[in-house]
């Protein structure tokens, strides 16, 4: 069974200090991963993917985030962290290849940044 | 585009009583998915849909869930009779799935219907 875990309920980071919100994952299969970002009282919004090809992935707002095969980790940066990042943060995973599967989330990671 | 419209925004409602919520999909889109979130568990897939039929309605908790899509445009979640227990912020998703795996599962949320039973 797939699953994804962010082992840290929440990160707090000061503007313009680097970010990192962390998830590994667990597939039998090769995966695919995505971060989603959650605003108060909105709901979740595409920030990036990993499907194939480099690591490191860009996505939306600065962010970006590598892929390590080895350690099973799709862990989310920034080099400089914004007062408007904070957020709810989903990782959430796919077995690739499995078209009918589904995208599990995982529990979410409150990124606070302090000014 | 509007987005994926969800209505209503909040349900207040008794225990015992019938909740209906309504999903309108983006336009195009073709997979269709309903979404729970409680701070207990996180967020759960109830059910999904692709081309209007339902694929996996494995996270539905109880048979008093269900779920339709009668077509492209629309799906409800209904829950009878509701229960405390049922609280939570419901929202629905939809996203285009095709062949290029390059343009699949990008996911567009609704601003989700937060439910309330008392």
């Amino acid at each position: 069974a797939q699953s994804v875990a962010q082992p840290e309920d929440q990160v707090n980071v000061a503007e313009g200090n680097p970010l990192t919100v962390k998830c590994t994952y667990s597939v039998s299969g090769n995966p695919y991963l995505f971060w989603y970002v959650q605003y108060p009282n909105r709901g979740l919004q595409f920030l990036l993917k990993y499907i194939t090809g480099d690591n490191l992935v860009k996505g939306s707002y600065g962010f970006e985030a590598e892929f390590n095969k080895s350690q099973t980790s799709f862990h989310l940066k920034k080099p400089s962290a914004l007062v408007s990042d904070s957020a709810l943060y989903f990782c959430a995973v796919r077995e690739a290849g499995n078209q009918g599967g589904k995208l599990i989330f995982g529990q979410g990671t409150e990124l606070s940044v302090k000014p | 585009d509007a987005g994926v419209i969800q209505s209503p925004r909040h349900e207040v409602t008794e225990m015992g009583q019938e909740v209906t919520l309504r999903c309108k999909p983006i336009s195009g889109h073709n997979s269709l998915f309903w979404y729970r979130q409680t701070m207990m568990r996180g967020l759960e897939l109830l059910i999904y849909f692709n081309n209007n039929v339902p694929i996996d309605d494995s996270g539905m908790p109880e048979d008093r869930f269900s779920a339709k899509m009668p077509n492209a445009s629309f799906s409800t979640l209904k829950i009878q009779p509701s229960e405390p227990r049922d609280s939570a912020v419901y929202f629905c998703a939809s996203s285009l799935k095709t062949r290029t795996v390059a343009t699949n599962e990008k996911l567009f949320f609704g601003s989700g219907t937060q439910l309330s039973v008392l």
